[in-house]
């Protein structure tokens, strides 16, 4: 079993369109979560943190169960310009003091006109 | 303006010959590493330095050497190259917080590698 787990689409929505992507982790001990966007080609960057209390940014909401070890992303009045990959990280730091990120292989939206 | 250069940005190369990709950031991180990204397979982290002259090997160390002599560069080496490291490769940086959410992971662009 991977440790981090999405859904690799692709969704195809149309503009406007609300939109959420899932992602369950397997090791109870990480600590930090974050959602990134990577588009074709390109080098990922961070779109948000989650938190344990969810968080919003803009049109972006985030929410985090650590019980059920789930993390979400939800994109409302999606625009031509979401489309990407969006990949949901794992982090824990370990004894030796390594940030072991551990990256879903990502769910790729494609938003139409 | 802040960010991480990796050079080249594409390389073809053949099996067995040495060759360097050099990994530069410029926000004075402590820590950096270099990830592989293969279809289906996400980011994995080949090897990672906590500090100068500070490295370990990641996930997927095997076939690659890093050194990291000055705090701004981590070239990673690929002394014999083989067909199955033809990938994505990326570097990153980060200030070493201790996992907090303030402690974002800025990528290179990347360097795509073939090796025939």
């Amino acid at each position: 079993r991977k440790e981090v787990e999405q859904d690799p689409g692709p969704f195809n929505v149309p503009e406007g369109a609300t939109v959420a992507f899932n992602c369950t982790y397997s090791n109870s001990a990480s600590q930090s979560f974050f959602w990134y966007r990577q588009d074709c080609r390109k080098e990922p960057k961070l779109l948000m943190s989650v938190y344990s209390s969810g968080n919003e940014d803009g049109r972006f909401t985030a929410q985090l169960n650590r019980a059920s070890q789930y993390i979400s992303l939800l994109i409302r009045d999606s625009k031509l310009s979401d489309s990407a990959t969006y990949l949901c990280v794992v982090n824990k730091v370990e004894d030796t003091g390594r940030r072991a990120l551990t990256f879903g292989s990502g769910t790729r939206l494609q938003v139409q006109p | 303006e802040a960010q991480v250069t990796q050079n080249p940005r594409y390389l073809i190369t053949v099996t067995g010959k040495k060759l360097t990709v050099t990994c530069s950031q410029n926000m004075n991180h402590e820590y950096m590493s270099w990830y592989r990204q293969d279809p289906g397979l996400g980011l994995r982290q080949i090897y990672y330095s906590m500090n100068v002259e500070v490295t370990d090997k990641g996930d997927v160390p095997e076939g690659y050497k890093v050194s990291r002599k000055e705090k701004r560069n981590f070239p990673l080496i690929l002394e014999s190259p083989s067909p199955n490291q033809t990938s994505l490769y990326f570097c990153a940086s980060s200030r070493f917080s201790g996992g907090s959410h303030t402690d974002t992971q800025y990528f290179g662009p990347g360097t795509r590698l073939t090796v025939l």
